[in-house]
């Protein structure tokens, strides 16, 4: 069974940073790509970055261009998004999401975590 | 930037047939997943690659995508498919997601 276990979240100031994890169990974790997609309080869905399974190759948001970064170790089947420079906007439940292949762009994201809330806020 | 857009409610009776639309410029030129959401819980893959169905997902669930508008189709719409729906297109290695329906069944 897949299973992706989303932590890191919390509160934290405007300017501030946080790295979220998301331990991964249950599939062969080098052989998706991988992404994470946020959720403002309330709002829709919001997709933030992608990786592929060896980590050659990533997108991101405009919002978060040059602000995240996504990365993978593949030895711990984690993967991780450095998130620097947060704003109030940024503030929603981030979840990470299995690609059904390596390669990108992803097919469709078949399994999601539970999620991490972050929150921006003074 | 690319916009996907859905209505933002459906409403259908028990049994009957719901039909949620999803529109972009020249979408039918690109795949297009859908998701389910029910409340406080994360999404859920319900149709991926236009009209392809994840295991597990019963076959009421079925999509099309032509022109500049996909549709995901629930026959015999149950109770439990009360949730909100999201479509999804790569466009120019971006994800973009609609806004999303809330499909109400009563």
């Amino acid at each position: 069974e897949v299973q992706l276990l989303e932590s890191g979240g919390g509160l934290v100031q405007p300017g501030g940073s946080l790295r979220l994890s998301c331990a991964a169990s249950g599939f062969t974790f080098s052989s998706y790509a991988m992404t994470w997609v946020r959720q403002a309080p309330g709002k829709g869905l919001d997709w933030v970055s992608a990786l592929s399974g060896n980590g050659d190759s990533t997108y991101y948001a405009d919002s978060v261009k040059g602000r995240f970064t996504i990365s993978r170790d593949n030895s711990k089947n984690t993967l991780f998004l450095q998130v620097n420079s947060l704003r109030a906007e940024d503030t929603a439940v981030y979840y990470c999401a299995k690609s059904s292949r390596r390669e990108l762009p992803p097919v469709g994201f078949d399994s999601w975590g539970q999620g991490t809330l972050v929150i921006v806020s003074s | 930037s690319y916009e996907l857009t859905q209505p933002p409610s459906v409403s259908v009776s028990p049994g009957q047939t719901a039909s949620i639309t999803c529109s972009g410029d020249k979408l039918g030129d690109t795949y297009v997943c859908w998701y389910q959401q029910k409340p406080g819980q994360s999404p859920v893959l319900v149709v991926f690659q236009d009209r392809k169905r994840p295991s597990g997902i019963p076959e009421r669930f079925s999509g099309s995508n032509s022109g500049n508008t996909a549709t995901l189709t629930i026959s015999g719409t149950q109770t439990m498919d009360e949730a909100d729906y999201y479509c999804q297109a790569w466009v120019s290695s971006t994800a973009v997601f609609g806004g999303g329906t809330k499909l109400t069944v009563l």
